[in-house]
């Protein structure tokens, strides 16, 4: 599995663009790129993920370069409720096992 | 659907003492799977079940046992609780199929082991 590299920590304003780099420079060819999102004394939410180029939703943007060792997660105007842990994770599909492993996420800490 | 719910939310033990943490799904998932989460860290993942009577170690595996006899359910067992095992124990379950690596995460359960 393997090893991602993020942001300890990260600040923001309300209304601005957050963008979290993460990097995996070891992501085997069958990985995908995810993201949980987990706000204090809850599970993690899954935001978003991909395996190459960009990926939209209605909550984030995904941003992967071409070799795929780093991805970058977009918050568009992000507000005080953005504030939360950001885990990235690689991994892959399995019928066999499909287990991720967290990280120690970026949290993101929204001012007003 | 309930989605994943896990019981008891919270919980003080002894050193010594034995129990089980319950997690279960409705929504016929066949992966499931049992995280660990200590103050300012990240999860780790301590077993994984990928179907009834199939279940591997993750990360952190010492101390806990789990069994998977339905698709719905997956216990974690503590026998012999340890203050290193003090920590919020978060369930999950998904789909093999389908969306690839999007896990439902339960509400956690806070133990303590005094």
């Amino acid at each position: 599995l393997a090893k991602t590299t993020q942001p300890i920590s990260m600040d923001s304003y309300e209304g601005q663009e957050v963008n979290i780099t993460c990097s995996h420079n070891n992501i085997a060819t069958n990985d995908y790129i995810t993201w949980y999102q987990q706000f204090p004394s809850q599970g993690p939410r899954f935001i978003i993920q991909g395996y190459k180029t960009k990926v939209t939703n209605e909550v984030a943007s995904l941003f992967i370069p071409a070799d795929r060792k780093s991805s970058t997660l977009s918050l568009p105007r992000v507000s005080l409720s953005d504030t939360a842990v950001y885990y990235c994770l690689v991994g892959g599909l399995s019928s066999n096992t499909g287990k991720l492993i967290f990280g120690q996420g970026t949290t993101l800490q929204v001012k007003p | 659907n309930a989605g994943v719910t896990q019981t008891p939310k919270f919980q003080v033990l002894k050193t010594g003492q034995s129990m089980t943490l319950q997690c279960a799904q409705d929504m016929n998932h066949e992966y499931m799977s049992w995280y660990r989460q200590d103050p300012g860290m990240g999860l780790r993942l301590i077993h994984y079940s990928v179907g009834a009577g199939i279940t591997d170690q993750g990360e952190v595996p010492n101390g806990y046992n789990v069994s998977r006899s339905t698709t719905e359910d997956f216990p974690l067992r503590l026998l012999s609780a340890a203050p290193s095992q003090t920590s919020v124990y978060f369930c999950a379950s998904r789909p093999l199929a389908g969306a690839v690596n999007e896990q439902f995460f339960g509400p956690g359960t806070r133990l303590t082991v005094l």
